[in-house]
């Protein structure tokens, strides 16, 4: 079945480094989303991307859709302590229906 | 609050008992999900909702697991005849059908161990 393979599984950077995170399928997506959960909480949607080649913004994170619409990556740019926890990214398969399939997300430690 | 609320927060269980856990989702919103989370991991489907139909439901719940959703409003999830395995955080979500959007808002859980 559909499945989804986020590297790395850790990162620790120092404050104010760059951090990226990279999510791959085997299949073509239709579209993929990104959610971040912090420590001890519960995921929060970040960014649904659509279109094949497609760059997002928000503030400091850049997501983007690979042109084979096979992988994303999302970077965070000048990493603050605020950006701690896990970033997952979400698929649903192309046969449809909505079953959502999460990969096992990217932990991401800054240290102050 | 106008969030997905899930109640209990936490249950504490003895293997072989039943356990039900209960989600509301955000009002508006006609999806509702169930997921299972483990330590390090990310969120597993369970089943999928929308409305009071349940259109989905994982192959790897066994019969022991069960949802329901009436009038398409709350739902809840029933464990029967609880295993250790089946500790674990329970999530809900749901999300609102708007073409090919389908973010879904999560609620805070219900962390369930069985001893």
């Amino acid at each position: 079945g559909q499945q989804v393979m986020q590297i790395p599984q850790y990162q620790h950077v120092q404050e104010g480094e760059d951090f990226t995170t990279y999510c791959n399928s085997s299949t073509t997506l239709s579209n993929i989303q990104w959610y971040k959960q912090r420590p001890g909480g519960h995921p929060v949607f970040l960014i649904q991307l659509v279109k094949s080649g497609e760059v997002k913004k928000q503030k400091r994170l850049t997501f983007q859709f690979g042109e084979a619409k096979k992988n994303s990556s999302l970077h965070i740019t000048a990493t603050q302590t605020t950006d701690v926890g896990t970033y997952f990214c979400a698929v649903r398969p192309r046969t449809g229906g909505f079953k959502t399939i999460f990969g096992a997300g990217t932990r991401l430690f800054v240290k102050a | 609050d106008t969030g997905v609320s899930q109640d209990p927060r936490h249950k504490i269980t003895k293997r072989g008992q039943n356990v039900t856990f209960r989600c509301d989702p955000i009002s508006e919103h006609n999806r509702l999900y169930w997921y299972r989370q483990t330590l390090g991991q990310g969120p597993e489907f369970l089943t999928y909702f929308q409305n009071e139909a349940q259109l989905e439901k994982s192959r790897l719940l066994s019969d022991r697991f069960s949802a329901e959703r009436p009038k398409g409003s709350f739902s809840t999830l029933e464990i029967q005849r609880t295993e250790q395995g089946d500790s674990a955080m329970y999530l809900c979500a749901s999300s609102l059908a708007l073409g090919q959007a389908y973010e879904q808002y999560f609620g805070p859980g219900t962390r369930l161990t069985v001893t």
